[in-house]
């Protein structure tokens, strides 16, 4: 039930910045976006989240479009550190609390 | 403030087998969620318990249970294990008093990883 679309795979230069695209085009008008990562074998990681607005904390950058059907994470500077799997989720509120993780975006940082 | 943290980090059971596995929730925090993360189906939603009541539950078999303590810590339990099993367990845990998309941003656990022989 995943509702959001990712490319399988991005590479970005370390020292660059990271772009992430999400496609959630059936989103609906009280819907979040919430942005994840998990580095190999850990449990996913908190990056942001946001509604209309764009969002930005010491982490990273949410753009979403003004008709919500995408979204943007940015990385400023990617470091090594940041090799992982994003995932976008758009948590289905009327469903409870939980996350429809997709198969996310795998990004890998060279050096 | 503590994480959410996890017990035990890894174990072994063979076919047949039932297992408990653990998860404290970040203080305060009163809804605890389970995830099941294999390479093929990826992360999937098992149960979710708030207030001790299971308020949501995932396609699984009835095989995984769960419930959760007045403490808010939550227990998992597969029985009559089988080999597909074998994952990584996760526990996230949310704040979610009033609502709002801040109380409900999970956090997650290092995960259960189990082996099932």
């Amino acid at each position: 039930d995943a509702k959001t679309t990712q490319p399988p795979s991005m590479d970005c230069a370390e020292g660059r910045a990271a772009n992430l695209p999400c496609n959630h085009s059936t989103i609906s008008g009280n819907e979040y976006v919430y942005w994840y990562r998990q580095i190999h074998s850990q449990g996913p990681q908190y990056i942001i989240h946001g509604l209309k607005n764009n969002e930005t904390n010491e982490m990273a950058s949410l753009i979403i479009t003004e008709d919500r059907k995408s979204s943007t994470l940015i990385l400023p500077h990617a470091t090594l550190r940041d090799t992982a799997v994003y995932y976008c989720i758009v948590r289905v509120r009327r469903t409870g609390n939980q996350f429809y993780f997709g198969t996310g975006t795998s990004l890998t940082v060279i050096p | 403030k503590a994480g959410v943290t996890q017990t035990p980090r890894y174990l072994i059971k063979t076919r047949g087998q039932q297992v408990t596995l653990s998860c404290s929730p970040i203080s305060g925090h009163r809804s605890v969620s389970w995830y099941q993360q294999t390479p093929g189906q990826g992360l999937q939603f098992l149960f979710e318990y708030f207030s001790e009541t299971q308020r949501n539950k995932g396609n699984f078999p009835g095989r995984f249970s769960g419930r959760q303590f007045s403490n808010s810590r939550s227990e998992m339990n597969v029985s009559t294990l089988e080999l597909g099993d074998s994952a990584l367990y996760l526990c996230a845990s949310s704040f979610l008093t009033s609502g709002g998309a801040r109380g409900e941003t999970q956090y997650f656990g290092p995960g259960t990883r189990l082996l099932v022989l």
